[in-house]
């Protein structure tokens, strides 16, 4: 199975502030890679698909990039509504695999 | 509006069963693939299981094959999870998800809101 490894596990950050969060796989997965948002008590939400492509309804503030094996989630000018864990999810190949989360605080 | 609703989760012992259900509203349901993603704080999120739009294909990470079954009935806008020899580590929150373009395994977008599955003897 190919891993997931996200960091950082956890990220304290400020409104207003931009952060970026990493996801590794352990093989090339192309760009077959996804990221969602959870809030505590709720579903995941789609964000991103294809490493860069932005789901329907998802604000520009959230921007993917990479490819291979590296992978990047920026979040810009962060809101209040925006403090909440991610995940990444390569689809590649079976079975998909997620990272184990990179919680997103307030400072 | 896009909308997808599990239910039959609860308490169930270590080598019973349990069937899970999930009924769509919003879209042709007959057109998509569908699957199951399940949550716990031990494994975090885990692909379950994903089921095509006929039914006939089917794939199941390797922990639940043999013990789960998923199927559908595009009649009733539906996909079930069928849990045998249930085990502790089944215990999580399963949640029903549409994929929306299957490039690999599968790209999702809406995700319903989770029923959880408990162990305990």
């Amino acid at each position: 199975d190919i891993q997931m490894t996200q960091s950082p596990s956890l990220l304290s950050a400020s409104v207003g502030d931009r952060v970026t969060i990493t996801c590794r796989a352990s093989q090339g997965i192309s760009q077959d890679l996804a990221w969602f948002q959870q809030k505590p008590g709720k579903a995941p939400k789609s964000l991103i698909y294809a490493a860069s492509s932005l789901q329907s309804g998802v604000p520009s503030k959230f921007s993917g990039s990479g490819s291979g094996t590296d992978f990047t989630l920026t979040i810009t000018s962060l809101q209040p509504e925006d403090f909440a864990t991610y995940y990444c999810q390569q689809y590649y190949t079976y079975p998909p695999t997620f990272g184990q989360g990179t919680r997103l605080d307030i400072k | 509006e896009v909308q997808l609703v599990e239910s039959g989760g609860g308490l169930a012992q270590p080598g019973g069963s349990l069937r899970l259900s999930c009924t769509a509203s919003g879209f042709t349901f007959s057109n998509y693939w569908m699957t199951w993603v399940r949550q716990s704080p031990v494994k975090g999120l885990e692909w379950v299981a994903n089921i095509r739009q006929d039914g006939v294909a089917k794939n199941y990470v390797d922990s639940v094959k043999g013990r789960f079954a998923i199927s559908r009935d595009n009649a009733k806008n539906s996909i079930y999870l069928e849990m045998n020899s249930l085990r502790a580590e089944d215990t999580a929150v399963y949640f029903c998800v549409r994929i929306f373009l299957t490039s690999g395994s599968g790209i999702y977008d809406y995700w319903g809101q989770g029923t959880l599955v408990t162990l305990s003897s």
